[in-house]
């Protein structure tokens, strides 16, 4: 079975550029997660949806980034304009069930601002 | 509200133990960890659902206090392989989840 599969898996823009990512989750599983990883922390929660609807956006910066999950499916992360301080590693995760089961993650896009 | 790790960062020889904890201020429903080696995503280790659950998985094992609002991550006899970066991720009843600073651990020959 294919697990959660992100793509590019590495950017670099400029600052004030837009960039965006793309996320196919697991088949079946109905909540997908956006995170981002700072270098030496651990994942900060950016939006969770259940099928097409975000259901926590509450830590999503929404100025600049937005988030889209058509069709309950695969799901774009976007940021623009982006800024250095967007640099990181944003992760997409899937689950089968959030309240009792594992959260599969995919191998993350690492992004560079420059 | 962001869990607290300690240790933040542990060294081991192969074969030694080692003992990870989790805080939390608000009350849990349920506390998860998850493995990181560098470069590579996150890995569930496992989820512990109800006060003073303990799960076990292969030579590591965790516990679960809920009055406390603290889990530990136990392992035994560790494995080059064991090393990398752990989280604990806390879940309050409200649904809220958020992931720990982590914990180093470096497993040596």
């Amino acid at each position: 079975e294919a697990g959660v599969v992100q793509s590019p898996r590495y950017k670099i823009i400029e600052k004030k550029q837009p960039v965006a990512f793309w996320c196919n989750p697991i088949s079946g599983h109905n909540t997908l997660y956006w995170y981002r990883q700072n270098l030496g922390q651990g994942p900060e929660l950016l939006i969770r949806y259940e099928n097409e609807e975000a259901v926590d956006d509450s830590q999503l910066p929404k100025d600049r980034f937005s988030a889209e999950r058509l069709k309950g499916v695969d799901s774009t992360l976007k940021i623009q304009p982006a800024e250095l301080g967007d640099s990181a590693v944003y992760l997409c995760a899937s689950s089968l069930d959030p309240r009792t089961g594992e959260a599969f993650f995919g191998q993350g896009t690492r992004l560079t601002v420059v | 509200q962001q869990p607290v790790q300690s240790p933040q960062a542990v060294i081991l020889r192969e074969g030694e133990d080692a003992v990870i904890n989790c805080s939390s201020s608000k009350a849990l429903y349920s506390v998860h960890w998850y493995r990181q080696k560098h470069g590579e995503a996150p890995i569930f280790l496992m989820i512990l659902l109800k006060g003073g659950e303990q799960k076990g998985h292969d030579k590591i094992s965790a516990s679960f206090n809920e009055k406390k609002q603290q889990s530990s991550l136990y392992l035994t006899a560790s494995q080059l392989s064991y090393s990398g970066t752990y989280f604990c991720g806390t879940e309050d009843y409200g649904q809220n989840f958020v992931f720990g600073p982590g914990t180093r651990l470096s497993v040596l020959p």
